[in-house]
């Protein structure tokens, strides 16, 4: 099993561009996530979806959409990029809250810079 | 709203001490309790975890006590080694109507030298 992968692993984008992150879970669970990381500040939730089809917004949703058209792959885009949106973005998938299987487990990371 | 609070590092220790790292938390009902590790260059791992009050999570020579009390889940290891340098996240599962937030600390970067 791979966990989660996501693409690409770096990018660099101009003000005002676009771009699509791609997260892909090979364990069949149900919930996705997208989460910021930015210094001092810890892990930020942007999106989230608990089943194919469906997305919500989380803490941080202004500028960014999301997609999840099929259960394995959750899709972050960004319509025009802002210097703001410099971060690390990390993906996660999870069971159906239950405290036997409310643990998350992450991508590898997109380091994205916006000039 | 729920929100952890870590104690700020870096925390800088050499090989073999002791180590704690801070961690208290503020929610409503009975959340589950998480340490995470990032390594650098990596995403994160899931280090330990608790989902009630005074179990005890452990993993790795790691351990963290859920503590209603006070509210804290503090992370504790023994003898630390050069390749514990990372940065821990501690986090709550604030389970809300949809989904399962996560909300977590700022993070502590931990330095071991050798």
């Amino acid at each position: 099993n791979a966990g989660v992968t996501q693409t690409p692993k770096f990018r660099v984008l101009k003000t005002g561009q676009s771009m699509t992150l791609l997260c892909a879970q090979d364990m069949n669970h149900e919930y996705m996530y997208w989460y910021r990381q930015d210094p001092g500040m810890g892990l930020r939730l942007i999106h989230y979806s608990v089943g194919e089809g469906t997305t919500a917004k989380g803490e941080v949703p202004d500028g960014y959409n999301v997609s999840r058209l099929k259960k394995q792959n959750f899709l972050l885009g960004l319509e025009s990029a802002a210097p703001s949106q410099t971060s690390v973005y990390f993906c996660a998938s999870s069971s159906p809250p239950h405290r036997a299987t409310d643990t998350q487990y992450f991508g590898p990371g997109t380091r994205l810079t916006v000039l | 709203g729920d929100s952890v609070t870590q104690m700020e590092g870096p925390v800088t220790l050499s090989e073999e001490a002791f180590l704690t790292i801070n961690c208290t938390y503020t929610a409503t009902g009975y959340p589950s309790l998480f340490w995470y590790v990032q390594y650098p260059g990596e995403g994160l791992q899931l280090l330990l975890k608790a989902t009630k009050a005074d179990d005890k999570g452990s993993n790795k020579g790691f351990e963290a006590t859920y503590r209603k009390e006070t509210t804290s889940f503090h992370l504790e290891k023994g003898s630390v080694q050069v390749s514990d340098s990372a940065v821990y996240f501690c986090a709550l599962s604030g389970a809300w109507e949809y989904g399962n937030k996560l909300v977590f600390g700022a993070g502590t970067i931990l330095r071991v030298k050798s």
